[in-house]
């Protein structure tokens, strides 16, 4: 399963809301994981189940879809939220991660 | 509190294996499976393989299969990867990682092939 997420980079200025897509290349059900991933440290999981927040990570980032389509809502961008996030989809072997967005400071 | 704490550093010359571990403690072992996933630099994540850490079971990606090996050793809570023939591209931040959904991560081990 093909994972595509978009997009690549955003730039979006602190407080502002950020809206990331993924997209896989069949359905994954809710099989779908977001991780957020700063430089030098290992990604950290914050969504799986497509919607189900993991332990410790804030209110504001919510996850949403199911089958192909999936979106990461970042609700007000935290100067600690800019990094690199990647959706994996654990449905069917072998499990593949998409190829990340990046998100900056505007 | 779980922890997946990973061995140190390697280089190794083209050609070579490399073996990888991951220490696991905070939960029980067989209760969930291992990935490994590796990040070339400047790179994305690319899932390798996973091991049942039950039954010893392994599904392993198509681009690794006949190089990667996976074995658990239950009594250390202890996955170990085995990664032979080494190229230049195989050069990358390896992380093994818990559960179907990775919930957990160790810290990484750079392996570094260079002749």
């Amino acid at each position: 399963i093909v994972m595509t997420q978009s997009p690549a980079t955003m730039s979006v200025s602190p407080g502002e809301r950020a809206t990331l897509s993924c997209r896989a290349s069949q359905s994954v059900v809710s099989n779908l994981a977001w991780f957020q991933q700063k430089p030098g440290q290992a990604p950290r999981l914050l969504i799986y189940g497509a919607s189900t927040r993991a332990t410790g990570v804030p209110a504001r980032f919510s996850g949403s879809g199911s089958g192909t389509d999936f979106t990461l809502s970042i609700s007000s961008l935290q100067p600690e939220d800019f990094a690199v996030y990647y959706c994996q989809q654990y449905n069917k072997w072998p499990l593949t991660f998409g190829p990340g967005t990046k998100v900056d400071i505007k | 509190q779980v922890k997946l704490v990973q061995s140190g550093g390697e280089v190794k010359k083209p050609g070579a294996s490399v073996k990888v571990s991951c220490k696991t403690s905070g939960y029980n072992f067989v209760s969930y499976g291992i990935s490994w996933v590796r990040q070339a630099p400047g790179q994305g994540l690319e899932w390798m393989g996973w091991i049942s850490t039950y039954n010893g079971n392994t599904t392993i990606g198509q681009k690794f299969k006949g190089r990667l090996t996976m074995n658990t050793d239950p009594s250390r809570s202890t996955v170990y990867m085995d990664l032979r023939s080494l190229t230049s591209d195989d050069t990358a931040l390896y992380y093994c990682a818990r559960g179907w959904y990775n919930e957990y991560w160790g810290q990484g081990t750079v392996v570094t092939v260079s002749s």
